[in-house]
């Protein structure tokens, strides 16, 4: 099955430090990927997405992502974490070609910003 | 430019009951989306509108829940009757086309609650 898989349900860092999280997909064909951010009582809100144009994608509020083939990972970062920050993130894939158009995601990871 | 707004956001219901859910996507997108997750796990896929027609909904679980998206604007999803195991939350997302590329825009969502 195609799918996409986060490590860690929870994720930790100290204000200041670096961010990281971890997504890898397994399919045969490189799939597109999108990372989401949601934030208390709000709806998921796109960070970045690969689109199979570079390989190094940026978002917004300073993250970016990697799109790893070698390692079938897109793992997200961010060089120093705000408090602002703390929410849940999904990482998603979907197919780039085919009539089947729905996000596939991963279980999410909460990431907590301590002070 | 308004968002995705989805109606109610929470809502507890008995089982057995009738819950209907509606998604009022961003004026324009003729693509509709339905996604639910279930306490905590992934973020699953339940079916795609294109306009007023249903285009997948391979992710539907079961001839207890209908969705329907009447003149291609708003869209419902009713769940009737109610058991314990539909119980979480239940986004919509919208998009303007239906490209693999394309973004999806999502709702606060509606969290359903089945006693």
């Amino acid at each position: 099955a195609q799918s996409v898989t986060q490590l860690g349900s929870h994720v930790s860092v100290s204000e200041g430090a670096l961010v990281l999280l971890r997504c890898n997909y397994s399919s045969s064909v490189p799939p597109y990927l999108f990372w989401y951010v949601q934030y208390p009582n709000q709806g998921l809100q796109l960070l970045l997405k690969y689109t199979s144009a570079a390989t190094l994608v940026k978002g917004i509020n300073g993250f970016e992502a990697e799109f790893k083939k070698s390692e079938t990972s897109f793992h997200l970062t961010k060089p120093s974490a705000h408090m602002s920050d703390a929410a849940e993130y999904f990482c998603a894939r979907r197919a780039p070609t085919g009539s089947a158009r729905q996000l596939t995601f991963g279980s999410g990871t909460q990431l907590t910003v301590l002070p | 430019e308004a968002g995705v707004t989805q109606f109610p956001s929470h809502s507890v219901i008995e089982k057995g009951q009738t819950v209907t859910l509606r998604c009022d996507p961003i004026s324009g997108h003729d693509n509709l989306y339905w996604y639910r997750r279930v306490m905590g796990k992934e973020i699953k896929f339940l079916l795609h509108f294109v306009k007023e027609s249903k285009q997948d909904e391979s992710g539907m679980p079961n001839n207890r829940f209908l969705a329907e998206r009447t003149g291609g604007t708003y869209s419902t999803l009713k769940v009737q009757p109610a058991e314990l195991e539909d119980s979480g939350v239940y986004f919509c997302a919208s998009s303007q086309g239906s490209t693999s590329t394309d973004t999806q825009y999502f709702g606060p969502g509606t969290r359903l609650t089945v006693l």
